[in-house]
C-alpha cells in the first residue's frame, strides 16, 4: 500500500525555523517527483515546493521563495521541507503529496499532514 | 503564475441532483487540469486528472470536462458521500496553482 507519513510539525515563534518530514512507503520513491501543499486553518490549498525524483531541480511559490528549501533522501525514501524566517502566515497544515507519475503532476496520493503553528 | 478561478464557491444541493463547479485558468493550460475531493478533517483525494480521466476506483458519476481555460466538474447524482469540498489544480507550469474550492452543502 502506497503511504506518505509527515511528522515535525510543532508550534514556533515568529522567526524561528523547523524541518518537516515525509517518510514514503509502498512505492518507488526516486521514480517520483513529490510536492508540499499546504492549508491554513479553515483556507483552501497552497501548493508550497516540488522536486524532481532525482532531486536535480526544485520549485517554490513565490511566498517561501529563499525560505524554505525542499530536498530528499531517495535512500531513505524522505521528502524534506526546511523552513526558515517563519512567519505567522506560515501557519497551516503541511501535506506531502506524490505526483502521479508518467509526468503527471497532479497529487496522489497525499499525506494526512502535520500541522505548524507559528505564534509568539 | 497562472491564476484558477473556480466558482461557485459554495453550493446548496439535494441528493439526486446533477452538480457542475468550473474552473477558468488565466491563460490556456491544455488538459493540465487535476479535481480534487476533500472532506473535513482528511487530505484531499484525487478524482480526475487529465481534465477528464477518471481516477481508478472512482465512482462514474464524477466526470470532468473542458481544455485550455475552461473546465468543468460534474457530479450527475449526488451521493450522501459526495458533501464535500471540491478544488481544481493546474499542472502546466510551475507555481502549480489551485482554485478557491467550492463547498457542497446539504440543501
Amino acid at each position: 500500500e502506497v503511504q506518505l507519513l509527515e511528522s515535525g510539525g510543532g508550534l514556533v515563534q515568529p522567526g524561528g525555523s523547523l524541518r518537516l518530514s515525509c517518510a514514503a512507503s509502498g512505492f518507488t520513491f526516486s521514480s517520483y517527483a513529490m510536492s508540499w501543499v499546504r492549508q491554513a486553518p479553515g483556507k483552501g490549498l497552497e501548493w508550497v515546493s516540488g522536486i524532481s525524483g532525482s532531486g536535480d531541480n526544485t520549485y517554490y511559490a513565490d511566498s517561501v521563495k529563499g525560505r524554505f528549501t525542499i530536498s530528499r533522501d531517495n535512500s531513505k525514501k524522505t521528502l524534506y521541507l526546511q523552513m526558515i524566517s517563519l512567519r505567522v502566515d506560515d501557519t497551516a497544515v503541511y501535506h506531502c503529496a506524490r505526483g502521479r507519475g508518467f509526468g503527471e503532476l497532479s497529487f496522489d496520493p497525499w499525506g494526512q499532514g502535520t500541522l505548524v503553528t507559528v505564534s509568539s | 503564475a497562472i491564476r484558477i478561478t473556480q466558482s461557485p464557491s459554495s453550493l446548496s444541493a439535494s441528493t439526486g441532483d446533477r452538480v457542475t463547479i468550473t474552473c477558468r485558468a488565466s491563460q490556456g493550460i491544455s488538459s493540465y487540469l487535476a479535481w480534487y475531493q476533500q472532506k473535513p478533517g482528511k487530505a484531499p483525494k484525487l478524482l480526475i486528472y487529465a481534465a477528464s480521466t477518471l481516477q481508478s476506483g472512482v465512482p462514474s458519476r464524477f466526470s470532468g470536462s473542458g481544455s485550455g481555460t475552461d473546465f468543468t466538474l460534474t457530479i450527475s447524482c449526488l451521493q450522501s458521500e459526495d458533501f464535500a469540498t471540491y478544488y481544481c489544480q493546474q499542472y502546466y507550469s510551475y507555481p502549480l496553482t489551485f482554485g478557491q474550492g467550492t463547498k457542497v452543502e446539504i440543501k
